[in-house]
């Protein structure tokens, strides 16, 4: 069965820090790949999204993401942190079996200390 | 302007009772879904929508039924409402293709005692 992981429960980095989130999915065929973030109190709102093309993937907010497809992850980054990147961080994963549904990886909270 | 609307955001209801969710969407996106959020912040999908053709999730229990009379709406209707249900629900809409963004409501947070 489909599924997406994330390994990282809750992250807590000092400011100017560098980041990286993980994120494993089981999927042998072709995916499409998220990373949502839901700011305290807020919805959710994309970050990046890959489908195809160049793995490296720039998002909004300094973030970026690589897709390896031979360890099937797609790891989040930021270089240097700011205490307002402390949110909850969810990666998805479009399995492309016919709905358009987006499956959700467990979450990782990230706290940015000032 | 929101591009994808809830009512109410916060539901306190008793076990038992019948509740909905409305969700609205000014995008004119032709697929809509309703994700649940649980205490652990898991999401899981719950319904997806597009074009009359409704996808249900296995799991969840058939007390919960969407309803769409338009493109622009998904409302939520929980029938016999359990303590088990109390989560945080979003609804989310987009185009149809699986490369597009969805784009989530603010949620409703429903509490039943």
């Amino acid at each position: 069965a489909q599924s997406v992981s994330q390994h990282n429960h809750h992250v807590i980095l000092s400011e100017a820090a560098s980041l990286e989130l993980g994120c494993n999915y089981s999927y042998g065929g072709t995916v499409n790949l998220f990373w949502y973030v839901q700011y305290p109190g807020q919805h959710l709102q994309l970050l990046l999204k890959y489908f195809s093309g160049d793995p490296l993937v720039k998002g909004i907010k300094g973030f970026e993401a690589e897709f390896i497809k031979s360890k099937f992850s797609f790891n989040l980054r930021k270089p240097s942190v700011q205490w307002s990147d402390t949110a909850e961080y969810f990666c998805a994963v479009n399995f492309l079996t016919g709905a358009n549904n987006l499956f959700f990886g467990t979450g990782t909270r990230l706290t940015v200390i000032p | 302007d929101t591009a994808v609307s809830q009512t109410p955001k916060y539901l306190v209801t008793q076990m038992g009772n019948d509740k909905s969710i409305k969700c609205e969407q000014n995008l004119g996106h032709d697929t809509m879904y309703w994700y649940k959020q649980d205490s652990k912040k898991f999401l899981k999908i719950m319904f997806s929508y597009n074009n009359k053709e409704l996808i249900i999730n296995e799991t969840v229990p058939n007390r919960f039924s969407p309803k769409s009379p338009d493109k622009a709406h998904l409302n939520l209707h929980i029938n016999s409402l359990e303590l088990g249900d109390s989560a945080v629900y979003f609804c989310a809409s987009s185009r149809p293709a699986s490369y597009n963004e969805q784009f989530f409501g603010p949620g409703t947070r429903l509490t039943v005692l």
